[in-house]
């Protein structure tokens, strides 16, 4: 059974650093993996998809990367702003063979930008 | 583009009482995903349906979860009866088929937040 974890559980840097969430795997077998941003009280906000036979995905301030042999991704935030304040998860898309079979999550990573 | 919808937003109820939300996909996405997000969690699949058949069902628990897609577009998701630890926040996603797009990106709905008592 795929397990998703998310590290760390919270951060909290001030505006301008740039800073790194990490997400581990343990069933390499995906599909895909994504990252996504929820606000409180909202749903899920797709940042980033990297499909199992790339290495990463870059869409402005944000870079993904993925190693799907040892079961690791990480989400890079450059130059990070007050606006970035949320709720990162992680969620990977197992493949049986068949077509995907649904999103496995992690807890998520509680982050706070400090003005 | 129009994104996922769901309704009711919020819902209280009282435990043993019944309960349905509604979600109605993009527009041409022929699969449907259930979520259920407790507080604190990530969410986790209820069901998946491929236009109006079901693919997992695995996870619903199926003595009080009920969820169906008729015409292969909307689909209502009903629990009867409640207990208190199905407080939680119901999401909707959906994607495309994976025949025509290859990625498997899911969109998400805002959810729908139901507290039991």
């Amino acid at each position: 059974k795929q397990e998703v974890t998310q590290i760390p559980a919270a951060l909290s840097v001030p505006e301008g650093e740039n800073l790194v969430l990490n997400c581990s795997f343990t069933d390499s077998a995906i599909y895909n993996l994504q990252w996504f941003r929820q606000d409180p009280g909202k749903g899920l906000t797709s940042l980033l998809l990297i499909q199992s036979s790339q290495r990463e995905q870059t869409s402005g301030r944000l870079n993904a990367s993925l190693d799907k042999s040892s079961g690791r991704s990480t989400l890079y935030i450059a130059a990070s702003q007050p606006g970035d304040s949320a709720t990162y998860l992680c969620a990977v898309d197992d493949y049986s063979g068949g077509g995907a079979d649904g999103l496995t999550f992690g807890k998520g990573t509680h982050l706070i930008i400090q003005p | 583009e129009a994104g996922v919808a769901q309704s009711p937003r919020y819902k209280i109820i009282e435990k043993r009482q019944s309960v349905a939300f509604w979600c109605n996909p993009i527009s041409g996405h022929a699969t449907l995903y259930w979520y259920q997000q407790i507080l604190g969690q990530g969410p986790k699949l209820l069901i998946q349906f491929q236009n109006n058949g079901v693919v997992d069902d695995s996870q619903l628990p199926k003595d009080r979860f009920s969820a169906e897609r008729l015409k292969g577009v909307d689909s209502t998701l009903k629990i009867q009866p409640a207990k208190l630890e199905d407080s939680a926040v119901y999401l909707c996603a959906s994607s495309l088929d994976l025949v025509l797009t290859n990625t498997g990106e899911l969109f998400f709905g805002e959810g729908s937040r139901l507290t039991v008592l």
